[in-house]
């Protein structure tokens, strides 16, 4: 069964500052996505990695996938107060019949003035 | 705004009814799934459609179902309600069964029974 681990679970950082989330993951896939969640708001998509090395870039953040490792990354740089939501990755789990998703725990980030 | 619309935006009923949340996706999207998010199990995916045919099914109870219309909206029926079941509840649609499809969002139901 397809599990998805996110770390940290909860992110305090103050404003300027860099960081990373990871995202791992237990069987193969070749499709990440990140969301941002802001409280009880949809989620909104950030980023769809595709194929294993995929770096993409938004303004203060970037995402990238090791498909080998079962690894993607979500480095913020330069943390602004704007930014504090729940992230969440998930693997897309493609099976013929299905591209159904399946989501990581979530980060809270909370960035501080 | 996604383009996936959701009714009703909330919802509050007593344990031991039964509540319908509707959903209706993208322009030209033909796939359409159903996600629970709660505190205690995070987002999981429930089920889904493509085209007025189930095709995948999650960690749905069996006291949940759902349908897709000829027009592609959908439903999802949850009956015989516990307390446990107060949840946000997500519908996203993507165009196809296709790997590289995005799904899109719609702004929840948040159901709430007590």
């Amino acid at each position: 069964e397809l599990k998805v681990e996110q770390n940290p679970l909860f992110l305090s950082m103050q404003e300027g500052k860099n960081y990373t989330i990871y995202c791992n993951y237990s069987t193969t896939s070749d499709r990440l996505y990140w969301y941002r969640q802001d409280p009880g708001k949809s989620l909104e998509s950030l980023f769809v990695l595709l194929s294993n090395g995929a770096v993409k870039q938004e303004g203060r953040l970037m995402a990238s996938l090791d498909t080998k490792a079962r690894l993607s990354t979500l480095h913020i740089t330069a943390a602004v107060h704007d930014l504090s939501a729940t992230y969440f990755c998930a693997v897309g789990r493609y099976g013929g019949a299905t591209n159904k998703l399946i989501f990581g725990t979530g980060t809270l980030l909370a960035v501080q003035p | 705004d996604s383009g996936v619309t959701q009714t009703p935006k909330h919802l509050i009923t007593a344990t031991g009814q039964r509540v319908t949340l509707r959903c209706s996706p993208r322009s030209g999207d033909l796939s359409v799934y159903w996600y629970q998010q709660s505190l205690d199990q995070g987002l999981q995916f429930l089920i889904q459609y493509y085209n007025g045919e189930e095709r995948a099914k999650g960690n749905i109870l069996e006291r949940f179902s759902a349908q897709q219309f000829p027009d592609l909206h959908s439903e999802l029926n949850l009956s015989s309600l516990e307390l446990g079941d107060s949840a946000l509840y997500f519908c996203a649609s993507s165009v196809s069964l296709a790997a590289l499809n995005e799904q899109f969002f719609g702004p929840g139901t948040r159901l709430t029974v007590l």
